[in-house]
């Protein structure tokens, strides 16, 4: 099945510094997804990259994909306490259906 | 306005009971989900329906059952509960045919124990 899978497991940093998430898949998709998840909550959709795209912007977010090693990666910038969550990659096959979520990267951003 | 709710938060019961879970989306969706995460963050799509059909039905037991009554509402019915079917169950909805291309709004979650 289509997994994404993150790495490493848990990440701790300092406020201001920068966080870098990485993502691994197995075969090909139609795109790749990142979301967040506070303690407690429900996961929040970040970002989307299609399959045709190498890097995309969101405010302190940064992703990039490269399909050749089937790996995507999440870069926030100027950390805050705030960011502290789970982080969760999807990648999505092109027909869609199975998916199913690593285990996230847990960050931890210390004030 | 919260967009993807689900009621309970938490559910707290013994096993063998049957309970269920409601989900509602005001966002004007035409698919929805049930995903259910574990106690190592492990998140598993379970079901998806899309205008009250169902698409897809990953290997979950029989003692599962989704109900759409409209497109707005995807419930999830658990009979003879187990100590395994303790996890937190999450409602999901997006836009599109029912196939996971598009970005997903999560509900709050439904801490389910089973003692």
């Amino acid at each position: 099945s289509q997994q994404g899978e993150e790495d490493p497991q848990a990440l701790s940093i300092q406020e201001g510094e920068n966080a870098t998430m990485n993502c691994s898949y197995k075969t090909s998709i139609n795109n790749l997804q990142w979301y967040r998840q506070n303690s407690g909550r429900g996961l929040v959709h970040l970002i989307l990259i299609r399959s045709n795209e190498r890097e995309k912007h969101s405010g302190r977010l940064r992703v990039t994909l490269d399909t050749s090693k089937k790996s995507s990666s999440l870069l926030i910038t100027a950390s805050r306490a705030a960011d502290t969550a789970s982080y969760f990659c999807a990648a999505i096959p092109p027909g869609g259906s199975r998916l199913t979520f690593g285990e996230g990267t847990q960050l931890t951003v210390n004030p | 306005d919260t967009a993807v709710s689900q009621t309970p938060k938490y559910l707290v019961t013994q096993m063998g009971n049957d309970k269920s879970i409601k989900c509602e989306q005001n966002l004007g969706h035409d698919t929805m989900y049930w995903y259910k995460q574990d106690s190592k963050k492990f998140l598993k799509i379970m079901f998806s329906y899309n205008n009250k059909e169902l698409i897809i039905n990953e290997t979950v037991p029989n003692r599962f059952s989704p109900k759409s009554p409209d497109k707005a509402h995807l419930n999830l019915h658990i009979n003879s509960l187990e100590l395994g079917d303790s996890a937190v169950y999450f409602c999901a909805s997006s836009e599109g045919s029912g196939y996971i291309y598009n970005e997903q709004f999560f509900g709050p979650g439904t801490r389910l124990t089973v003692l």
